[in-house]
């Protein structure tokens, strides 16, 4: 088991494009959640995904939106890009409610 | 409001010596506290919850609901200690979402 996976590792874009990153959760895994690490900061919650369903969010604006396919993968989609968005995006994914958050490696953003 | 605070952002030992990592958290519920790690060039993986009540690679940490903390301590640390290390809390509801502190650098000098 290859354990979480995020893709791609690397990505640049300028301001006011969209951008797709991707996660694939461990294997028996049903549950995502997405957060966000600044430099020099703690990741912060940005939404969780469960039944394809977003179940909570956190304080990020309408410009973050997700989805979770029916193999439990799931994106991030961040529209109309700004500059305070270039971060390390992080996935996790969990087996059930209040179970040990796995990680994945991260998806580095950099807007220009 | 749901807070974390790690009051030092490095801390620097040397091998042999006690660490404490200090982490201090605000929360109305009942909390879930984690230890998590984050080695040089590697993802982010959980060190230890304090439901567990185990001990980690030697570290360990004791919630205190009155001092609302849950320090990280190992009595001899070792230069492959050497980490990121963020303290996280958890118990939101219906959601495991997790409240990271801002993280403490531990620094392991030979």
């Amino acid at each position: 088991d290859a354990g979480v996976t995020q893709s791609p590792t690397h990505l640049i874009k300028t301001r006011g494009q969209q951008v797709t990153l991707r996660c694939s959760p461990k294997s028996g895994h049903d549950t995502v959640s997405w957060y966000q690490q600044a430099l020099g900061q703690g990741p912060q919650f940005i939404f969780q995904y469960y039944e394809e369903e977003e179940r909570q969010r956190g304080n990020f604006p309408d410009r973050f939106s997700g989805h979770q396919f029916p193999n439990y993968s799931s994106e991030l989609n961040v529209n109309a890009l700004l500059l305070g968005d270039s971060a390390l995006y992080l996935c996790a994914s969990s087996s059930s409610r209040r179970e040990t958050q796995y990680f994945g490696p991260g998806t580095r953003l950099l807007v220009l | 409001a749901q807070r974390v605070t790690q009051p030092e952002k490095l801390l620097s030992v040397f091998k042999g010596a006690p660490v404490e990592l200090k982490c201090n958290y605000s929360y109305s519920g009942s909390p879930e506290l984690f230890w998590y790690v984050q080695y040089s060039r590697q993802r982010l993986q959980l060190l230890l919850r304090h439901i567990s009540r185990e001990s980690i690679k030697g570290f360990t940490a004791d919630l205190n609901k009155g001092e609302t903390s849950f320090h990280l301590k190992k009595p001899f640390a070792q230069e492959e200690d050497s980490a990121m290390y963020y303290c996280a809390l958890g118990g939101n509801g219906n959601t495991d979402k997790l409240i990271f502190g801002t993280g403490t650098r531990l620094q392991v000098f030979p």
